[in-house]
């Protein structure tokens, strides 16, 4: 069973840019999960979709984005790039909201 | 919404035991995740306690208890490849987000 992939592994944009981050979740899923993970910073959520809704958002500025697409794969949407969005952006997944996450590995995003 | 302290740092030696603890306060406590980090990797699951008590699962051990607000992690025969940063996580009964604490870089040494 292939697990959560997420692409680019690495992404590098200007201040000022968009950038966009892919997620597909482990097939059957249909929750998937958005945190940024800071260096030296604990995992921060960020958003939650469910059968294609946004259920939740965390404490971050509307420049950041997201959904999720028939198929439960996911993109999250950075606009107006600031340096403090570079991070590790991580995409879980899980079977219901019940259920625990599976991570994927992440995207590293780094705003120059 | 979730308030959850872990040690920053622990070190300990290879063959030995280390506890991780973790508390917590959240206004709807649905169950109690600890996670590994290696450095540059996703978090991988390593247990999940709901209920009250001890939970084993080969040299890992986690323990919970709702009316404190505390969990701890029990890493026994410690090897190198254990050192890892180590998240505790809450969920919440009404969303159902995980809220991670901040996670405890546990290195072993020789």
């Amino acid at each position: 069973e292939a697990g959560v992939t997420q692409s680019p592994t690495h992404l590098i944009k200007t201040r000022g840019q968009q950038a966009t981050l892919r997620c597909s979740p482990i097939s059957g899923h249909t929750s998937v999960y958005w945190y940024q993970q800071a260096l030296g910073l604990g995992l921060q959520f960020l958003l939650w979709y469910d059968e294609g809704e946004e259920r939740n958002r965390g404490n971050f500025p509307p420049r950041f984005s997201g959904r999720q697409f028939p198929n439960y794969s996911s993109e999250l949407n950075v606009n107006a790039l600031e340096l403090e969005d570079s991070a590790l952006y991580l995409c879980a997944s899980s079977l219901t909201a019940n259920y625990g996450y599976t991570f994927g590995s992440g995207t590293r995003l780094t705003v120059v | 919404g979730q308030n959850i302290d872990q040690p920053t740092e622990m070190t300990a030696t290879e063959g030995a035991i280390v506890q991780i603890n973790c508390t917590y306060q959240t206004s709807g406590f649905n169950g109690l995740f600890w996670y590994q980090q290696h450095a540059g990797e996703a978090p991988t699951f390593l247990s999940y306690n709901v209920l009250d008590g001890l939970e084993e699962k080969g040299r890992f051990s986690s323990f919970l208890s709702r009316s404190k607000g505390y969990s701890y992690l029990l890493l026994k025969e410690l090897q190198m490849k254990d050192s890892a940063s180590y998240l505790c996580a809450v969920r919440d009964k009404n969303d159902y987000k995980l809220s991670f604490g901040a996670g405890t870089t546990v290195t072993v040494r020789a």
